[in-house]
């Protein structure tokens, strides 16, 4: 199957900085990628969708001016934690589809856990 | 608005023994996917098995099978023959229309644990 990356795989930061996650489809091209966020112990909650080109649609609680998506390039996405406080800890999960996938193909990438002291 | 609910949070299965885990659905779309994904405790999400709201017939992959009740609004998984590698989080999620490039709405997750 298809693969993607994050990095980084973790990352520890002070309260009140900003943090780059990265998200790479490494073999195909992906047109939509989604952001989820798990906090411990709890399921995936789905932060937003972006597709290539165009403004990421964020979910019903999710503060888009804190959660900067930007899906520059049909490989790269990436979410920034603007002014990252200790309740953002979390691990932080994409997935991605390229065009033309058949139905079950949702790449997932193997997450990044951020911790903000 | 569609949610997915899975009642057990943990369970434990004997090493070769089979385990059905349960999932119910709400919805009021006619067209929907359902999944099955796998998280060791590495956090990586593994597909497993994808089932359409209008397949009639169940969907199977080697172990797992996804046993649909469609009037039930269930897809419960079912792993035959356990292996110590299958301890993990199991989730069970769907999505608006068949494919997997729609969101997904995850369901709260069991923890599997295999004994030897």
């Amino acid at each position: 199957g298809a693969v993607v990356s994050q990095h980084p795989s973790w990352v520890i930061c002070k309260s009140g900085t900003s943090v780059k996650i990265e998200c790479r489809s490494l073999d195909f091209q992906a047109t939509t990628m989604f952001w989820y966020r798990q906090f411990p112990k709890q399921s995936l909650m789905l932060m937003a969708t972006s597709n290539e080109g165009s403004k990421a649609t964020y979910e019903q609680g999710v503060e888009k001016d804190k959660f900067l998506i930007n899906h520059a390039s049909l490989t790269l996405s990436t979410l920034t934690v603007t002014s990252a406080h200790p309740e953002d800890s979390s691990f932080y999960i994409c997935s991605a589809r390229g065009a033309g996938s058949s139905y079950n193909e949702q790449f997932f990438g193997p997450g990044t856990r951020l911790t903000v002291l | 608005a569609q949610k997915i609910t899975q009642t057990q949070p943990g369970m434990f299965v004997q090493e070769k023994e089979a385990v059905t885990l349960d999932c119910t659905y709400d919805t009021s779309d006619q067209s929907y996917g359902l999944f099955w994904y796998k998280q060791p405790s590495s956090g990586e999400m593994i597909f497993l098995i994808y089932q359409g709201s209008y397949d009639e017939q169940n969907a199977t992959e080697g172990r797992y099978s996804l046993n649909f009740q469609k009037a039930r609004k269930s897809a419960n998984l079912v792993i035959s023959a356990s292996q110590l590698g299958d301890s993990a989080m199991y989730f069970c999620a769907m999505t608006r229309g068949l494919a997997a490039g729609n969101k997904l709405t995850f369901g709260g997750g069991t923890r599997v644990l295999v004994k030897p």
